[in-house]
């Protein structure tokens, strides 16, 4: 059981260059999330799905793109790169909402992307 | 003010001493609080929820304060292998996670 793997897992790009990075999760989840992770701060939502078909802004959007066509693939996109989305990228996905006790995230292993 | 926040450290503590953190929180209308475990270049994975009442597992006690607005995790018993970065996390009333910054435990021989 792979649980949420993630393409690539290092990254170096160009200034104005673009990338998608890939989200993948075996286990049914309907909720899936991207989160980015600087020095010094919390994990940020960047932008998340609630279902197959549906994307929603998280608290730092801009900048990024994504698409969810199937279920089990969370797209996440930067069209223009600039050295300020230099970061760790993480791929979580959930259950539901969290209305469960049990509420959990499954995060992937992570994209480490440099902007130069 | 941050809406999570927690002490960065690091906390040097030797091998077999109990440890424990706090965690404070901004928005009265938190509805859940989880505790995260992130081992330095890894994915943060789930140590355990916070229930009103205060929960146990094994070597790990978790408290929730909310007239005072703040979560505690305690560790007896501490082993090398606690060494990592706990992150706190408040679930508010839309259902979405808002992180801190974690603490960095450091469990010395």
């Amino acid at each position: 059981n792979a649980g949420v793997t993630q393409t690539p897992k290092f990254r170096v790009l160009k200034t104005g260059q673009s990338m998608t990075l890939l989200c993948a999760q075996d286990m049914n989840h309907e909720y899936m999330y991207w989160y980015r992770q600087d020095p010094g701060m919390g994990l940020r939502l960047i932008h998340y799905s609630v279902g197959e078909g549906t994307t929603a802004k998280g608290e730092v959007p801009d900048g990024y793109n994504v698409s969810r066509l199937k279920k089990q693939n969370f797209l996440l996109g930067l069209e223009s790169a600039a050295p300020s989305q230099t970061s760790v990228y993480f791929c979580a996905s959930s259950y539901d909402s969290g209305q469960g006790r049990n509420y959990g995230y499954t995060f992937g292993s992570g994209t480490r992307l440099t902007v130069v | 003010r941050k809406e999570v926040e927690q002490d960065p450290g690091p906390f040097n503590v030797p091998e077999g001493a109990t440890v424990a953190f706090n965690c404070t929180y901004s928005n009265s209308a938190s509805q859940s609080f989880f505790w995260y475990r992130q081992d330095c270049r890894k994915e943060p994975k789930l140590l355990m929820s916070v229930y009103s009442s205060g929960n146990e597992d094994g070597r790990f006690t978790a408290q929730l304060n909310r007239a005072s607005q703040y979560i505690s995790l305690l560790i007896r018993d501490s082993k090398l292998s606690d060494s990592a970065t706990y992150l706190c996390v408040v679930r508010d009333s839309n259902y979405q996670l808002i992180w801190g910054a974690g603490t960095k435990l450091i469990i010395k021989p």
